[in-house]
């Protein structure tokens, strides 16, 4: 049964550094998105993928984030200048169309801002 | 605005006891509503879903919920537990139409005792 795959499934990295983490769709999908889960706290949306463009985002995605499609594998997720209160797990999912249809969630990404 | 409440982050049944795991929502739009379940190191998995149609649905693992506008309500039960159903269990909502993205509640940690 096809998966969503993400990669790494944990990153350490120091405040202020640069982080991508990334994401392989399921490869008939045409929706991609990003949602994250602060330990103890409710997975939250940050941002939906449409077309080769975002077609929502949440107060979340801030300057600092940005995703990107680089291939027609891949899906990305960049934030520039992490800061302690990124630290989360990163959820990537897709769907194939529409609201009616059901988010494939991936594994997730445990990352750690030090 | 959306909102999903779940009563009790977390709930223990007997193996072979009724499985009842209670979520309420906020809509301003009449909603496609989900639970979703994650498995430890596991990314989120689709147990069921409400979009149209009868308001009682059975999912995967022998799941169903039933759709209560009146009440706001999508609970999730399952008449007899199995010491596999232990589990983190997550309802989530969207507005019908063209949004997709989903919010989340709380969840709920099922613990299932021998």
């Amino acid at each position: 049964e096809p998966e969503v795959t993400q990669t790494p499934s944990h990153q350490v990295t120091q405040m202020g550094q640069e982080v991508i983490l990334r994401c392989v769709p399921i490869s008939n999908h045409l929706y991609f998105y990003w949602y994250r889960q602060i330990l103890g706290q409710k997975v939250e949306f940050l941002v939906s993928f449409y077309n080769n463009e975002i077609s929502e985002k949440s107060e979340i995605f801030d300057d600092q984030f940005s995703v990107e499609r680089p291939d027609g594998s891949n899906f990305t997720l960049k934030i520039r200048s992490t800061k302690l209160e990124d630290s989360a797990m990163y959820f990537c999912a897709s769907s194939k169309q529409g609201a009616k249809v059901e988010q494939y969630f991936g594994p997730g990404t445990r990352l750690t801002v030090t | 605005a959306q909102s999903v409440t779940q009563l009790g982050s977390h709930v223990s049944v007997s193996e072979g006891a009724l499985v009842l795991l209670r979520c309420n929502y906020s809509s301003s739009v009449p909603p496609y509503l989900f639970w979703y379940v994650q498995y430890p190191n596991q990314g989120l998995q689709l147990l069921l879903k409400y979009t149209t149609g009868a308001t009682l649905v059975k999912g995967i693992n022998g799941f169903e919920a039933e759709f209560k506008k009146s009440e706001t309500s999508f609970h999730l039960t399952k008449p007899s537990a199995h010491m596999s159903d232990a589990a983190e269990y997550f309802c989530a909502v969207t507005p019908s139409g063209s949004a997709r993205q989903l919010t989340f509640g709380s969840g709920t940690q099922l613990t299932v005792l021998p």
